[in-house]
């Protein structure tokens, strides 16, 4: 099945504490994106990933980090900076058709709890 | 309009009725407007991709409209059913990235 994994579905973890997020997709789609939703606010880019060994900072990188060592994985790290983790972490990865529309394909999530 | 907005917020019909909800987004730099479907606990869907002045999408009894000039799309739904009970994101784009309004959110009552 082709389509984008994001585990754990759950993640708990004491303040401070560093915690990676996985993000794999087997659609040979060249960029990724990680998205953070809060209640009562849209979908707001972190990071994302266009090619691979390259990434931009998106609207709120502060106390985030990423790497894209290969296509299919675009893993996000919540560093103790990021004051307020506790979130629904939502990665994507596009594709641009023939009419140079893109199209981007979501994970099910992660739900991060900072205790 | 700085920021991508929808309304309402949220929409609860009968089975059987028809609805729309409204995106609105800045008209300056607009690349393409995109609309998704949500389902609780699966992930977002996308519906339409849309880029000229005037298009119109069709799948299905869903349809969307844009209008770039003054900066807004409207989905459509007719004869809604249960199963289209979700949250309908629309996103504005420009070359590189989307910006994401915070959903309507539908139910439908049968």
């Amino acid at each position: 099945d082709g389509g984008i994994t994001q585990s754990p579905k759950y993640l708990f973890r004491k303040e401070g504490q560093n915690v990676t997020l996985s993000c794999e997709q087997n659609l040979n789609h060249d960029a990724m994106y990680w998205y953070r939703q809060d209640p009562g606010q849209g979908l707001r880019l972190i990071y994302y990933s266009q090619i691979v060994n390259d990434f931009q900072k998106g609207d709120i990188a502060e106390g985030y980090s990423v790497s894209r060592e290969k296509k299919e994985s675009f893993p996000l790290t919540v560093t103790s900076a990021q004051k307020n983790p506790t979130a629904f972490y939502l990665c994507a990865s596009s594709i641009v058709d023939s009419l140079a529309q893109e199209t981007q394909y979501f994970g099910p999530g992660t739900r991060l709890l900072v205790l | 309009i700085l920021n991508v907005e929808q309304s309402p917020q949220s929409l609860h019909v009968q089975e059987g009725d028809s609805t729309n909800f409204t995106c609105s987004f800045p008209s300056s730099n607009f690349y393409a407007l995109h609309w998704y479907r949500w389902e609780t606990a699966k992930s977002p869907e996308a519906l339409f991709v849309m880029t000229l002045n005037g298009d119109e999408k069709k799948k299905g009894r869903i349809s969307a409209t844009l209008n770039t000039k003054e900066g807004y799309s409207y989905l459509y739904i007719k004869g809604s059913q249960p199963e289209d009970s979700a949250t309908y994101l629309c996103a504005s784009s420009n070359t590189d990235k989307l910006i994401f309004g915070t959903g309507t959110r539908l139910q439908v009552f049968p």
